[in-house]
């Protein structure tokens, strides 16, 4: 099973600034990556899947890259609503799907 | 548009099965894949397995045991049963869209989710 490790695990910046968020798999997953963005008490919302391409209605603000072992979601300047949990998963070596245990991103 | 909707106990005794329907509306279950995904308090997403509209499944291997997921094309639903049940078992129980052709192995649309927690 691939394990996915997330960096920082919680990341503090300021409305307004950048953030940028890691995601590292153990061995290769090549572009099939996805981020969701979880707001406590709510479900999970697709951000990003193929490790770059933004799904239905999401903000250009919201970009992703990487391919292989290493990714990145950034976010170019951070609104209220944006402050939450990020999960990445792979889908490349499945079953199982696996996500990383998640990055808190909050106000600083 | 489609928006998916769980149901089913919110507690359920240790050594029994737990047993959610998630109903689909706005579209057809009748294409892509369904999946099951759960997140215990405080924990990662786990996922637990999906469903074809043929019946075809694929199940986590760690659960692979103790699932079955199962699809009512009529009623536009689709189910998990978990089997002998632990306090591990205790989390969010989301349905979810996925994997679909445009997105992959991603899960594009999911269900608000529902709590079950096992203890006696």
């Amino acid at each position: 099973e691939i394990e996915m490790t997330q960096s920082p695990a919680t990341l503090s910046v300021s409305p307004g600034e950048r953030a940028t968020l890691s995601c590292r798999a153990s061995q290769s997953v090549s572009s099939n990556l996805a981020w969701y963005q979880q707001i406590p008490g709510q479900a999970p919302r697709l951000l990003i899947y193929g490790a770059s391409t933004r799904a239905t209605g999401i903000p250009a603000r919201f970009s992703g890259s990487g391919s292989g072992t290493e990714f990145t979601l950034t976010i170019s300047s951070l609104q209220s609503e944006d402050f939450a949990v990020y999960y990445c998963q792979q889908y490349n070596n499945w079953p199982p799907d696996t996500f990383g245990q998640g990055t808190k991103l909050e106000i600083k | 548009q489609v928006q998916l909707q769980e149901s089913g106990p919110g507690l359920v005794k240790p050594s029994e099965t737990l047993s959610l329907t998630c109903t689909v509306s706005g579209g057809s279950v009748s294409s892509h894949y369904w999946s099951w995904i759960r997140q215990p308090p405080g924990n990662k997403l786990e996922w637990i397995g999906y469903i074809y509209y043929s019946g075809s499944t694929n199940y986590n291997p760690s659960l692979k045991s103790r699932v079955t997921i199962s699809i009512d094309t009529s009623r536009n639903q689709f189910s998990l049963k978990l089997s002998s049940v632990t306090a591990a078992d205790t989390a969010v129980y989301y349905c979810a869209r996925g994997p679909t052709v445009t997105t992959g192995g991603a899960f594009d649309i999911w269900g608000q989710g529902t709590m079950v927690t096992v203890s006696s």
